[in-house]
């Protein structure tokens, strides 16, 4: 298994860009999520689903969209680049509905914002 | 509110020293709770759960619902210790991270 995938590794975009962050998981995992690591202020909830065509907000989620479309990909869209959101991108997944589930983080995608 | 709060933004210890890394949650119902680390150029991945009970890695972690706490504990400090700790709580679906706590052992 590939576990968590994330795609580009690295990017850079100028103010006012849009793109895509790519996710996908190969474990059938219901739940999927997508933060920002920041120095200093930790791992901050973006987006969140529970199951594919299910998606949520999380605590700082203005300037990003998500759609899931199947259970294996969650990606995560910019819509309008700013440089506030110059930062490490995580997807993470696990078993939605049962307690206690591990995450499963993918390896990060950071991103500039010029 | 549900929040973690991780008082100690950088711990340094000697090798062999105790360690305690902080952690205090505000959940109002039966939290789960877990700790992650993040070693140096590898991805965050789980440490323990405080349902498990168990040591890993000579880590442990006590659930004190008296005090709201969920302190991460060694008893002797190894170098490849050295890493980022974040304390998690798992609430209706959203998982809720602290700030991290950057651990040093210095040899």
């Amino acid at each position: 298994n590939a576990g968590v995938t994330q795609t580009p590794k690295f990017q850079v975009l100028k103010t006012g860009q849009s793109m895509t962050l790519q996710c996908a998981q190969d474990m059938n995992h219901e739940y999927m999520s997508w933060y920002r690591q920041d120095p200093g202020m930790g791992l901050r909830l973006i987006h969140y689903s529970v199951g594919a065509g299910i998606t949520d907000q999380g605590e700082v989620p203005n300037g990003y969209n998500v759609s899931r479309s199947t259970t294996e990909d969650f990606p995560l869209r910019l819509l309008s680049a700013a440089p506030s959101q110059t930062s490490v991108y995580f997807c993470a997944s696990s078993y939605g509905r049962k307690p206690y589930n591990e995450q499963f983080f993918g390896p990060g995608t950071r991103l500039t914002v010029l | 509110a549900q929040r973690v709060t991780q008082p100690e933004k950088l711990l340094s210890v000697f090798k062999g020293a105790p360690v305690e890394l902080k952690c205090n949650y505000s959940y109002s119902g039966s939290p789960e709770l877990f700790w992650y680390v993040q070693y140096s150029r590898q991805r965050l991945q789980l440490l323990l759960r405080h349902i498990s009970r168990e040591s890993i890695k000579g880590f442990t972690a006590d659930l004190n619902k008296g005090e709201t706490s969920f302190h991460l504990k060694k008893p002797f400090a190894q170098e490849e210790d050295s890493a980022m700790y974040y304390c998690a709580l798992r609430g209706t679906y959203k998982y809720i991270f602290g700030t991290g706590t950057r651990l040093k052992v210095l040899a």
